[in-house]
């Protein structure tokens, strides 16, 4: 089992839409969280950061952790067709450790 | 702003040949990161650097070294080439030294450079 688990997709959802995408881990000791979005053949571009629990938000998106339950959320608001892409979850537990990937959600969404 | 700088963009190797990727990482970034990404996988780390001393190190085969230099850039050397080392490579770097637990550095990634081994 990954330490870091998450819906690989393909996720299709018309424009517009609320999109959620999610990742789960087992090991309790991951305190950082960051969401990535990978277009084909690029690097993955950082969209949101997260330290322990909470929420974050940053213009259309949403970033949740729920440490209880080892679950961390992206809601993308008013999806665009250009948010079709990659979604990668990292965490890592402390500085200056690595980060560890989920596998991505490939995410399309529909003119 | 500047990114991370990745060379370069594209290699073509043959088996039991050698390559080396060089990585610019962000001004003022201390911490540099290996990553390969095969085709629809998620990135598996390699190697991370920290003020030009080895940090953490994850699933790198020993035909493969790194090091980060003086100027913190840093070079990933691969000997032996094999079929399956094909794949996109990504250097990531990060500010972490200054940092107290809360604050942690947020991971930036290059474009990476894709190599194929024939």
């Amino acid at each position: 089992q990954k330490e870091v688990e998450q819906d690989p997709g393909p996720l299709s959802v018309p424009e517009g839409a609320i999109v959620s995408l999610n990742c789960t881990y087992s090991n309790s000791a991951f305190q950082y969280f960051m969401w990535y979005r990978q277009y084909s053949r690029k690097g993955p571009e950082l969209l949101m950061y997260t330290y322990s629990s909470g929420n974050k938000e940053d213009g259309r998106f949403t970033a949740q952790v729920d440490k209880s339950s080892k679950y961390i959320s992206l809601f993308i608001r008013d999806s665009q067709p250009s948010d079709s892409a990659t979604y990668l979850c990292a965490m890592k537990k402390s500085y200056g450790q690595n980060f560890v990937f989920g596998p991505g959600t490939r995410l399309s969404v529909l003119p | 702003a500047a990114g991370v700088i990745q060379s370069p963009r594209h290699l073509i190797k043959e088996k039991r040949e050698t390559a080396t990727l060089k990585c610019y990482p962000i001004p003022r970034h201390d911490t540099v990161y290996w990553y390969q990404q095969g085709p629809g996988q998620d990135p598996q780390f390699l190697i991370s650097f920290y003020e030009k001393m080895q940090s953490d190190k994850g699933s790198i085969p020993d035909r493969f070294s790194a090091q980060q230099f003086s100027d913190y850039h840093s070079e990933l050397n691969m000997s032996s080439l094999e079929l399956g080392d094909s794949a996109l490579y990504f250097c990531a770097s990060s500010l972490e030294g200054v940092l107290a637990e809360g604050n942690t550095g947020e991971l930036f990634f290059g474009e990476g450079s894709r190599l194929t081994v024939l």
